[in-house]
Formats: C-alpha cells, sequence, structure tokens
C-alpha cells in the first residue's frame, strides 16, 4: 500500500531559527515528489516538486532535498518568518493511474515571535 | 486566469440539506479533481474527470454525492441529505495531464459544516 508519513506531526520554532521537516514514503513506481504549504482555512500551494534524477530544489528560503534510494525526503526552512507558520505537505505522485498522488497528513509549523 | 476557484468558500448547512459546490479550474487544464479534507489530515481522493468523463471515484464517494463537469471546464459536487460527518474542507485542483507540463493546482476549498 503505498504511504506518506511525516514527522513530525507539529513544530514550535523561534522566529529567524532554522528547521527540517521530514517525509518517508512508500510509493511505487515512484514518479515526483512535491511539498505544499497550506495555510489555515486555505488550499494547499506548491513549494516544490522533485523527479527521481533530482535531489535538491530551492525556493526561496525553502530547501527540498529527496532520496529516491532511501526514499526520504526533507524541507528545510531558512531564517524563518511569522509567514511561515502553516501545515507543510509531502505528497508523493506513482507512474501511471488515475488520481496516482498519496499525501501525507502535514507537519503544522508555528513560528513564534 | 487567475487560478482555480472554488465557490462558495464557506457553508453550512442542517443536516438532511442538500449541498452544491463549484469548481473554476486553470482554463487550460483538462483534468480536475476533488478532495475531502478533514481537521489535522491530508486530503483524501474523491474523483477527478479528464475533460468531461468522470474516470475515477473512490470508495469514499458515497451515493450521496455526485461530482459533474458537463462541459469540461467547470465541475459541480453535489452532497445529499448532509450528515454531521461530511462537515470537511471541500478541494478542488486541476492539472494539465499528457501536455508535459504538470501545474497541479488546489483551489482554496470550500468549507462546510453540517449542523
Amino acid at each position: 500500500k503505498n504511504q506518506v508519513e511525516q514527522s513530525p506531526q507539529s513544530l514550535i520554532i523561534l522566529e529567524g531559527k532554522n528547521c527540517t521537516l521530514q517525509c518517508n514514503y512508500t510509493v511505487s513506481p515512484f514518479s515526483n515528489l512535491r511539498w505544499y504549504k497550506q495555510d489555515t482555512g486555505r488550499g494547499p500551494v506548491s513549494l516544490t516538486i522533485m523527479t527521481f534524477s533530482e535531489n535538491t530544489k530551492s525556493n526561496g528560503r525553502y530547501t527540498a532535498t529527496l532520496d529516491a534510494d532511501t526514499k526520504q525526503s526533507s524541507l528545510h526552512i531558512t531564517a524563518s518568518q511569522l509567514s511561515d507558520s502553516a501545515s507543510y505537505i509531502c505528497v508523493v505522485s506513482a507512474r501511471g493511474g488515475a488520481d496516482g498522488l498519496t499525501f501525507g497528513k502535514g507537519t503544522h509549523l508555528i513560528i513564534q515571535p | 486566469d487567475t487560478g482555480v476557484s472554488q465557490d462558495p468558500r464557506h457553508k453550512i448547512t442542517k443536516r438532511g440539506q442538500n449541498v452544491t459546490f463549484r469548481c473554476d479550474p486553470i482554463s487550460e487544464h483538462n483534468r480536475l479533481y476533488w478532495y475531502r479534507q478533514t481537521l489535522g489530515q491530508g486530503p483524501e481522493f474523491l474523483t477527478y474527470f479528464q475533460n468531461e468523463a468522470q474516470l475515477e471515484k473512490s470508495r469514499l464517494l458515497s451515493d450521496r454525492f455526485s461530482a459533474e463537469r458537463p462541459k469540461g471546464s467547470f465541475s459541480t459536487l453535489e452532497i445529499q441529505r448532509t450528515e454531521q460527518g461530511d462537515s470537511a474542507m471541500y478541494l478542488c485542483a486541476s492539472s494539465s495531464y499528457g501536455t508535459g507540463v504538470d501545474g497541479y493546482t488546489f483551489g482554496s476549498g470550500t468549507r462546510l459544516t453540517v449542523v
């Protein structure tokens, strides 16, 4: 069964600090992995998307890494800001099939001033 | 084009009533998806369309749920005889499948509260 596990479930850090969110998946055959940011009461917004051959991708202060061998990904946030407070969802796409997306439950990040 | 639009943003309804939500995808996207998301969970797939054809429905989509995309553009999701367990955020997403450009984009969702 395709699964995506994220850790930690929630995280509180002080403004200006860095943090790293983890994603482990068992999705096969793998197509790509995406990180989304979801503000409370809003839809998810794409941060990064990585295919099998990519092992890192940046979007401003967000840097995602992918290890396709160990089936792990991380999202690193640098110099956190209050606006980074949100849920971060890891989504893995399988090749073929219909929807083909497996969602993690997300990490709820709170940035404190 | 300003992205995927969903209407209404919020809906409060009494148990047993019918509700209908609308989703307008990005105009050049041929695929449209519906998801349900409850608090603290990731989105759960409900159904998707390629153009006007509904190609897959999840087991989560009970007989009380029906989705349409009559002209391959906007889509509606109707819930009949709503139950309290239907309270959730209903998300729509669209993408360009088969064109080499993914562009998977979510709307802002419709928050349904059944009282």
